[in-house]
């Protein structure tokens, strides 16, 4: 698998909180994306950041990539129950070109 | 601009029967992916294709699956004889060009259930 086992699986928070969740790769990649899904519908993207960004940032999205670790986190800030989803990173395998995802990790924000 | 079109939204088969799944790309899209996303799993690739040519189908169980884009458009995945390992969401998404940077845009699925 692209993916290592450290991604968590669930988290349950508060509206309001802070959360991180992290995803490792284990093959070389340039780039990272992150999607994030909600129930009945398909994967959305977020951000995608490339290995000469260290970190990126979209509106209480940020997300960074650590090649030497061969890592990426998404940190969502003053979460809202509409956040409640399923986030996934994603990234090409080595030759390939097509997105391969993780397992994902199950955020719910409870208002 | 419209998304990505997947139909039917549901459907449920007895063990052997066959089904099939249409997708309708974003206008201008010349990527096409169908990716399978088992209960509680990430999608996993199935087969993607630019324009009318199949770039790699690897994935694809080939005694039961299949797909075409025949036009470089729309695009029909069909499972001959279903089984109940089928039982999934096939996810249909599009982009334009192909490679790490390209931006996906995903279908609502299509929720199969299998007898």
């Amino acid at each position: 698998s692209q993916w290592g086992e450290e991604n968590l699986q669930a988290l349950s928070i508060q509206e309001g909180e802070d959360v991180t969740m992290n995803c490792s790769y284990k093959t070389y990649t340039t780039v990272v994306q992150w999607y994030r899904q909600k129930s009945g519908k398909g994967p959305a993207q977020l951000i995608l950041i490339r290995s000469n960004e260290r970190e990126k940032r979209s509106g209480r999205l940020r997300a960074t990539l650590d090649t030497s670790s061969q890592s990426s986190s998404l940190s969502i800030t003053g979460t809202l129950a509409t956040d409640t989803a399923v986030y996934f990173c994603a990234t090409p395998p080595q030759g390939g070109r097509a997105l391969i995802f993780g397992t994902g990790t199950t955020v719910s924000v409870s208002p | 601009e419209a998304g990505v079109t997947q139909s039917p939204r549901y459907a449920v088969l007895q063990e052997g029967q066959a089904v099939s799944f249409w997708c309708d790309p974003i206008s201008g899209h010349d990527t096409l992916y169908w990716y399978q996303q088992p209960r509680d799993q990430g999608p996993q690739l199935l087969v993607y294709f630019r324009d009318e040519a199949v770039i790699d189908n690897s994935q694809l169980p080939s005694d039961r699956f299949s797909a075409v884009r025949p036009k470089g458009t729309n695009s029909t995945l069909k499972i001959q004889s279903a089984k109940q390992g089928d039982t999934a969401t096939y996810l249909c998404a599009s982009s334009l060009g192909t490679g790490a940077n390209s931006d996906y845009t995903f279908g609502s699925g299509t929720r199969l259930l299998v007898i």
